[in-house]
């Protein structure tokens, strides 16, 4: 079983719609967990930080259920500027484990 | 922008020759990493250090070596190439999450395209 699993996609959705993305991670003692963002053929870059309590960023609400061991993103109001690939990333021991991503295609 | 550099941005190379991938930064963070990226398998990491002089393997540390002499650099060798070393490479840093010291987060470096011929 993988450390960090995600599906991945690709989500197709039209521009205003919602759409969400989950991960589950393995080792029950990873500490702080994060959403990249990755563009094709660029580097990722961080999209939010997860909080126990989930935190919200504009359009981007992450959500921690830490007795199920998964994480999501919530994405609303998606734009064409959306479309990437997302990592989800949770840390093991000293180090972080990175998802393989899920690709969202958001279309006019 | 964390500050972070890597050189060269594109490289192709034959199979046994050395190959020196660097990784600049300009923020003197101490902890610095190399991953690979390869498709199905996500970012992998390779080695890491925790300053200058001190280093330590990843997952995937075979085949490959690192050196950090100054707190800006961090050096990838790969000491004699191999097709399956064909990927993509990042260096990240790791600095403290805005208004915590016990909170880190990793930034990353533009990547080196390495293909092993």
């Amino acid at each position: 079983r993988k450390e960090v699993e995600q599906d991945p996609g690709p989500f197709n959705v039209p521009e205003g719609a919602t759409v969400a993305f989950n991960c589950t991670y393995s080792n029950s003692a990873s500490q702080s967990f994060f959403w990249y963002r990755q563009d094709c053929r660029k580097e990722p870059k961080l999209l939010m930080s997860v909080y126990s309590s989930g935190n919200e960023d504009g359009r981007f609400t992450a959500q921690l259920n830490r007795a199920s061991q998964y994480i999501s993103l919530l994405i609303r109001d998606s734009k064409l500027s959306d479309s990437a690939t997302y990592l989800c990333v949770v840390t093991g021991f000293q180090k972080l484990v990175f998802g393989t991503g899920t690709r969202l295609l958001v279309s006019p | 922008d964390a500050g972070i550099t890597q050189s060269p941005r594109h490289k192709v190379t034959e199979t046994g020759t050395p190959v020196t991938l660097r990784c600049h930064q300009t923020e003197n963070h101490r902890y610095m990493y190399w991953y690979r990226q390869d498709p199905g398998h996500g970012l992998r990491l390779i080695h890491y250090s925790y300053g200058v002089k001190d280093t330590d393997k990843g997952e995937v540390s075979d085949g490959y070596s690192v050196s950090r002499s100054k707190t800006e650099d961090f050096l990838l060798t790969l000491e004699s190439a191999t097709s399956s070393q064909t990927s993509v490479y990042f260096c990240a840093i790791s600095r403290p999450r805005l208004g915590t010291a016990s909170s880190y987060e990793q930034y990353f470096g533009p990547g080196t395209r390495l293909t092993v011929t």
